[in-house]
């Protein structure tokens, strides 16, 4: 399987603990983002990098989160001291970044559940 | 600022009948406009995308959608509905200088026998 993949699928922690979660691109992607999803809405974007670079970060990315993507391949999200608020599916997506083939490919998802 | 509104929650289509999922978007300059389908528990899968070029664009699975710029809408369509097409629909825009995409909402598709 070359798709995007993610870790865990499924993340069920209490409030207050930290978790990180793990994504692979496509190899050769040189691009990665982070997006959240919370239930009944589109994905909202939080990060970008290119190659290990972190360029832009969304509002929506408080200082209790943070991301690396330390040698340009895969990349962590961590959250720390988990609110009941942070409850989503988190989206990894990678892309070529040339033009004309900068389509976003997702992966499945790891989907948090902060009680 | 760049934004993406789909003005249905729901379609519901026979199966065999033609589809059509709608969305409008605003975005400064020039957009790229996706649109993506998601199947429950899952993640987004691709199905096409306007860059430039020809306003009727062809994708995934036999749907297309129609790129009108008087009426910054980017529908999506399909000429006969089957019943595996009921998912939720995303449509998404990008600015061409950016790198974020902005998503709708989503339209969920229902398709009956």
């Amino acid at each position: 399987d070359t798709g995007v993949s993610q870790n865990p699928r499924h993340k069920i922690t209490k409030r207050g603990q930290n978790v990180t979660f793990r994504c692979d691109p496509i190899s050769e992607h040189n691009r990665l983002y982070w997006y959240r999803q919370t239930l009944g809405q589109g994905p909202e974007f939080l990060t970008y990098f290119q190659n290990e670079a972190q360029l832009e970060k969304s509002r929506l990315l408080s200082d209790r989160f943070s991301a690396e993507r330390p040698k340009g391949s895969f990349s962590t999200l961590e959250i720390q001291r988990t609110e009941q608020g942070d409850s989503a599916m988190y989206l990894c997506a990678s892309s070529h970044g040339r033009a004309g083939q900068d389509t976003q490919y997702f992966g499945p998802g790891t989907r948090l559940t902060v009680l | 600022a760049q934004s993406v509104a789909q003005p249905e929650d729901q379609v519901n289509v026979a199966e065999g009948n033609p589809l059509t999922v709608k969305c409008t978007y605003s975005v400064s300059g020039n957009p790229y406009l996706f649109w993506y389908v998601q199947y429950p528990n899952r993640g987004l899968q691709f199905l096409l995308k306007y860059i430039t070029g020809d306003n009727l664009v062809k994708g995934s699975y036999g749907f297309e959608a129609e790129f009108n710029k008087s009426q910054t809408s980017f529908h999506l369509k399909k000429p006969s509905a089957l019943v595996s097409d009921s998912a939720l629909y995303f449509c998404a825009v990008r600015a061409f200088s950016g790198y974020a995409l902005n998503f709708g909402k989503g339209t969920s598709l229902l398709v009956t026998p």
